[in-house]
């Protein structure tokens, strides 16, 4: 069985682009996560979809950032602009049922952001 | 609000000797705990939960860990360390968002250094 996958894998942009990145969840998962660590820091909560509605986005940092998940299925998180505090690793996770009942969120390999 | 301390950035340990990786929790009602690993330019793998029942949790590649409520502490352990254990670990904690939903919380890792 497929993992979290993610897409790419590392991107270097200039402050001001744009950048899209993209994950697929495991098969079934109708829970779909997204986190950032920053360097040194903890690894913070940005936003949970169930299936094609986001539940929680109380983690995102600004309105430059912008997640969707299409159909239920893949999702998409776009930083526009980009600006240099957004460097870091951003995990995609997904789980069959929720962290309330004590379900395990598998997480992918993540998306490694350098905004220079 | 809830959190996680884990009180050494870097452990050190000679291959064959036990390990333990530190981890104290604040959060209010029952204390639903993860670990985590990051190999060397890999994702996040989950190596074991807490979420009720008997206080040692077994897990993935020879992990172990003591749930203790009473120091609320969740140290990750085995008993003997090999260097391919190098890696980052993460201590999890199921608390609230901003929004009020439960998602995880997590320690800033300790630095796992298994010495041939």
């Amino acid at each position: 069985e497929a993992g979290v996958t993610q897409f790419p894998s590392h991107s270097v942009i200039e402050k001001g682009q744009t950048v899209t990145l993209r994950c697929d969840p495991i098969s079934g998962h109708d829970n779909l996560y997204w986190y950032r660590r920053v360097m040194g820091k903890e690894i913070k909560f940005l936003l949970h979809f169930v299936k094609e509605s986001k539940q929680d986005e109380s983690g995102m940092p600004n309105n430059r950032f912008l997640a969707e998940r299409t159909g239920g299925t893949y999702s998409t998180l776009k930083v526009q602009p980009a600006e240099l505090e957004d460097s870091g690793v951003y995990f995609c996770a997904s789980s069959v049922g929720q962290v309330f009942s004590g379900n395990t969120i598998y997480f992918g390999e993540g998306s490694w952001l350098t905004v220079v | 609000a809830q959190s996680v301390a884990q009180p050494e950035d870097q452990v050190n340990v000679a291959e064959g000797n036990p390990l333990t990786v530190k981890c104290t929790y604040s959060v209010s009602g029952n204390p639903y705990l993860f670990w985590y690993v990051q190999y060397p330019n890999r994702g996040l793998q989950f190596l074991l939960k807490y979420i009720t029942g008997d206080n040692l949790v077994k897990g993935s590649y020879g992990f172990e860990a003591e749930f203790n409520k009473s120091q609320t502490s969740f140290h990750l352990k085995k008993p003997s360390a090999l260097v391919s254990d190098s890696a980052l670990y993460f201590c999890a904690v199921r608390g609230r968002s901003g929004a009020g939903s439960y998602q995880l919380t997590f320690g800033k890792g300790t630095k796992l250094s298994v010495i041939p």
